[in-house]
């Protein structure tokens, strides 16, 4: 048990449906990242939020957004659903820090998309 | 970005025979790089971790990994594989040197399968 909890563990929605995944990390854990993995691009980074704010992006749509709130907790929000946003997305938490601190997964929550 | 290889997508083994995994990575500037194992159904734990260093990085359940600047190779490998080591692993790197962001690339992944 890595310490990060996912909720749901699984999620089945219709095309053009709005879902809300949810993550908390680690105690103590300032930084939160969202990764999405598909058959078809793999393993991807979306997003990392360090105390509430935004510090990186990568490839996420601009049908998806996050957020972290105050008790570091994040949402991941997923809007205009499409068959191919049907994926595992795994959150992940890491201390803060100056130097590199591995970061922590969660088990995941499965979409479907039908 | 970055981009990491992981030039088997599959590798089938005998159980207590020696398995290398291959991993190749493309970057100009110095960066951090990680092997991690997906179990079934499971998320994603770190096997072990290059920062800085000895070349050789040993990790947990027996598995170890050899930086390799030149090459820009981290092969994950281990001597003796056994049944409960079959899962899926990922190499991954962090550019965290260049950009402060703490996030990962990772590889398509090679699903290791110890044959009994």
């Amino acid at each position: 048990d890595s310490g990060v909890t996912q909720t749901p563990k699984h999620l089945i929605t219709a095309t053009g449906q709005r879902v809300t995944l949810r993550c908390s990390p680690r105690s103590g854990d300032l930084s939160v990242y969202w990764y999405q993995q598909s058959l078809d691009q793999g393993l991807q980074f979306l997003i990392q939020y360090y105390n509430g704010e935004e510090r990186a992006k990568g490839n996420i749509l601009e049908r998806f957004s996050a957020q972290q709130f105050p008790d570091l907790h994040s949402e991941l929000n997923l809007s205009s659903l499409e068959l191919g946003d049907s994926a595992l997305y795994f959150c992940a938490s890491s201390a803060p820090g100056t130097q590199y601190n591995e970061q922590f997964f969660g088990p995941g929550t499965r979409l479907t998309v039908l | 970005a970055q981009s990491v290889t992981q030039l088997d997508s599959q590798v089938p083994v005998f159980e207590e025979a020696p398995v290398e995994l291959r991993c190749n990575y493309s970057s100009s500037v110095s960066v951090y790089l990680f092997w991690y194992v997906q179990y079934p159904n499971q998320g994603l734990q770190l096997l072990l971790k290059y920062l800085s260093g000895s070349t050789l990085v040993k990790g947990i359940n027996g598995f170890e990994a050899e930086f390799n600047k030149s090459q820009t190779s981290f092969h994950l490998r281990k001597p003796s594989v056994h049944i409960s080591d079959t899962a899926e692993y990922f190499c991954a790197v962090s550019d965290a040197l260049r950009t402060g962001a703490n996030n990962l690339f990772f590889g398509t992944g090679t699903r290791l399968t110890v044959i009994p």
